[in-house]
């Protein structure tokens, strides 16, 4: 138990539909991401927010549409995606950010999204 | 860019000290942090350097050399269930995002 919970824990959609991601922390954490994890490849990072304000959108396909009501969910709405969109995707949080201090993120089990 | 190198898979027994070698170029540096991530599951932080330096924490220790952009994971006493994949990740920039290695996978055999 990590404190992220990630649901779905797999999905399978059409390219024509629309789905979304849902991660919740129990940490009391401020800063909140979304990682992608493709297989060979390392983790990407996608989104990273900080008190429900998008900091960092490391040049993410606007097929993938983020949210962060509140400092505990993070959401990731999924539209048009394309096969290769097939992943790992991963939540994490943080408690917020330091330079040079330690800030380790915990993660979440991820969700399998397998596009068809 | 910014780019992080680790040997692909590494194979050591039960009992044994395997070191994880980590070569990094980034834009910007804050740290170097370990991940372990068992098949399927969450990646859990194991470590962080930002200073030069060993840091040790019970049978795993983590090292910085910033003039080297190098880092190593030690493993003590190998177990099986330490037969994971290992990721050094770089922190960079003012939003503590990680930029990841390839991912070492450890093979810890009886």
């Amino acid at each position: 138990e990590t404190g992220v919970t990630q649901t779905p824990r797999h999905l399978v959609m059409g390219m024509t539909n629309k789905k979304s991601l849902k991660c919740e922390q129990h940490l009391g954490h401020n800063a909140m991401y979304w990682y992608k994890q493709s297989a060979k490849k390392p983790l990407e990072l996608m989104f990273v927010y900080s008190l429900e304000e998008r900091v960092e959108n490391n040049s993410v396909p606007s097929r993938f549409s983020p949210e962060c009501p509140n400092s505990s969910h993070l959401f990731l709405h999924l539209h048009t995606l394309q096969p290769e969109d097939s992943a790992l995707y991963l939540c994490a949080s943080s408690q917020g950010f330091g330079t040079g201090v330690k800030q380790p993120q915990h993660f979440g089990d991820g969700t399998r999204l397998s596009i068809l | 860019g910014q780019s992080l190198e680790q040997p692909s898979e590494v194979t050591a027994v039960e009992g044994a000290i395997v070191q994880i070698n980590c070569t990094y170029q980034t834009s910007g540096f804050y740290g170097l942090s370990w991940y372990q991530q068992h098949d399927g599951g969450a990646p859990t932080f194991l470590s962080y350097n930002a200073l030069d330096g060993l840091e040790e924490t019970g049978r795993f220790s983590s090292f910085l050399s910033r003039s080297d952009s190098y880092g190593y994971l030690l493993l003590q006493e190998l177990q099986m269930k330490d037969s994971a994949s290992y990721f050094c990740a770089v922190s960079g920039g003012a939003t503590n995002k990680l930029i990841f290695g390839t991912g070492t996978l450890l093979a810890v055999q009886p």
